[in-house]
């Protein structure tokens, strides 16, 4: 199974800074039809989990400018160019290149 | 407006059966493949299966393999997951998901105790 790995697990972030997550798989993401198919999700407290980014890169309707996504290959960041208070919870990462899929670990974002 | 309402949740003994379901609207359902996924207190995100568009692909995770089966009813919007043989690691919060976890319902809780 492809491992996904998070990090860091727990993120004090002060608000009106950036913030960002790593997110590496063992195995390429990287498709043979060409794609990367990567995800982000964000799940704040007692919510379910809101897809934020898709293919990496692909914010969805509705989420803020100031997620954004990249990597390629093994090697995947979700930023926040300037953290809210509504931004609190945990962010995953999934990989649905390989069977099976397999989500990160998740990284408890919070406010110093 | 996509909705996703789960249901069939419960307290069962080990070794027991639930079937969950999962009502869709706001979109065609026959349209686009569908995702379970579960979430034991205080833990992550587990993916437990996928089902296609016409239900003719299905794949699981090798957790449930054996016991748990996806099926869809196109006509009537919904998705299930018969679960059989639970187990206490069986605990989870299950969440439908529509395509590649585009949008999600607010899950249901199975609780396998004694």
């Amino acid at each position: 199974d492809v491992v996904v790995t998070q990090s860091p697990l727990s993120l004090p972030v002060t608000l009106g800074q950036p913030a960002s997550i790593s997110c590496r798989s063992s195995q390429s993401l990287l498709h043979s039809d060409g794609n990367t198919y990567l995800n982000w999700f964000q799940q704040r407290p007692g919510q379910p989990p809101r897809r934020l980014i898709s293919k990496v890169s692909n914010r969805d309707s509705g989420v803020p400018d100031r997620f954004s996504g990249s990597g390629s290959g093994t090697d995947f960041t979700l930023r926040i160019s300037s953290v809210e208070a509504e931004d609190i919870g945990v962010y995953y990462c999934l990989q649905y290149t390989h069977w099976p899929r397999t989500f990160g670990q998740g990284t408890k974002v919070e406010i110093k | 407006e996509v909705q996703l309402v789960e249901s069939g949740g419960g307290l069962v003994q080990p070794g027991g059966s639930l079937r969950l379901s999962c009502a869709a609207s706001g979109f065609t359902l026959s349209d686009i493949e569908m995702n379970w996924v579960r979430q034991a207190p205080g833990k992550g995100l587990e993916w437990v299966s996928y089902i296609s568009n016409t239900g003719s692909t299905i794949y699981y995770a090798d957790s449930v393999k054996g016991r748990f089966t996806v099926s869809r009813d196109n006509g009537k919007n919904s998705l299930y997951l018969q679960m059989n043989s639970l187990r206490a690691e069986d605990t989870a919060v299950y969440y439908c998901a529509r395509g590649w976890l585009a949008n999600w319902g607010r899950g249901t809780l199975v609780t396998v105790s004694s």
